[in-house]
């Protein structure tokens, strides 16, 4: 059975203490793996897509890497405004898209 | 550019009755989805389509149908609402290009069965 497990469920930063989330998938036939955003009472945002195992993308204080098991999205020095909620979906079949249960990320100044 | 967008944005409901959600993209998009969102169970797949005229199941189809009779416009329909459909609903839609993959979201429904 296809599953996206993300932890931690929720992540409390300081301001410019770095920390990383974690994607792990067991799938069939992965063809990507992405990640947004979701901020409170709106739609999921994309940040990144990610295609093969050492792929790595950067977005200012943001970068997701791709293993063959599992995807982190690392965040450097984050500010306040990073906080938000963060989702992990895979693409297994053409365009059909499975979600993790995301990681609520606050960031205190 | 309104992007996705979906109607109505609350909605409260009793028990077996009947309601419809639209969802509407302007990105001229081959693919649009309706997912639900409920707390720690993240986005579940109700129902696809992959072209105006087709849809397909998801992951949860059941007491949910729906139609795309335009390519804009894809409908969410329960026919005898119940509490356990109680959730926040988003409408996405995608180009259906290979190696794309990014999904527009629209704001979300918030549909309470009471």
């Amino acid at each position: 059975e296809d599953q996206v497990t993300q932890s931690p469920e929720a992540l409390r930063l300081q301001e410019g203490e770095s920390s990383s989330l974690n994607c792990s998938y067991t799938v069939s036939g992965l063809r990507g793996l992405f990640w947004y955003r979701q901020d409170p009472g709106k739609g999921p945002e994309f940040l990144f897509t990610l295609y093969s195992a050492g792929e790595e993308k950067e977005k200012e204080r943001l970068k997701a890497t791709l293993t063959k098991k599992e995807s982190f999205l690392h965040i450097t020095a984050p500010k306040p405004e990073d906080s938000a909620t963060y989702l992990c979906a895979v693409e297994v079949n053409f365009n059909k898209f499975y979600f993790g249960s995301g990681t609520k990320l606050n960031v205190k100044p | 550019n309104a992007g996705v967008t979906q109607t109505p944005k609350f909605r409260v409901l009793k028990t077996g009755q009947s309601m419809t959600l639209l969802c509407a993209q302007d990105m001229n998009h081959e693919y649009m989805y309706w997912y639900r969102q409920d707390p720690g169970m993240g986005l579940r797949l109700i129902h696809y389509s992959v072209g105006e005229g087709t849809t397909a199941k998801g992951e949860v189809p059941d007491g949910y149908n729906v139609s795309r009779l335009k390519k804009q416009n894809f409908l969410l329909g329960l026919e005898s609402a119940a509490p356990s459909q109680t959730s926040v609903y988003f409408c996405a839609s995608s180009s259906g290009t290979e190696n794309t993959g990014e999904l527009f979201f629209g704001e979300g429904s918030r549909l309470t069965v009471l």
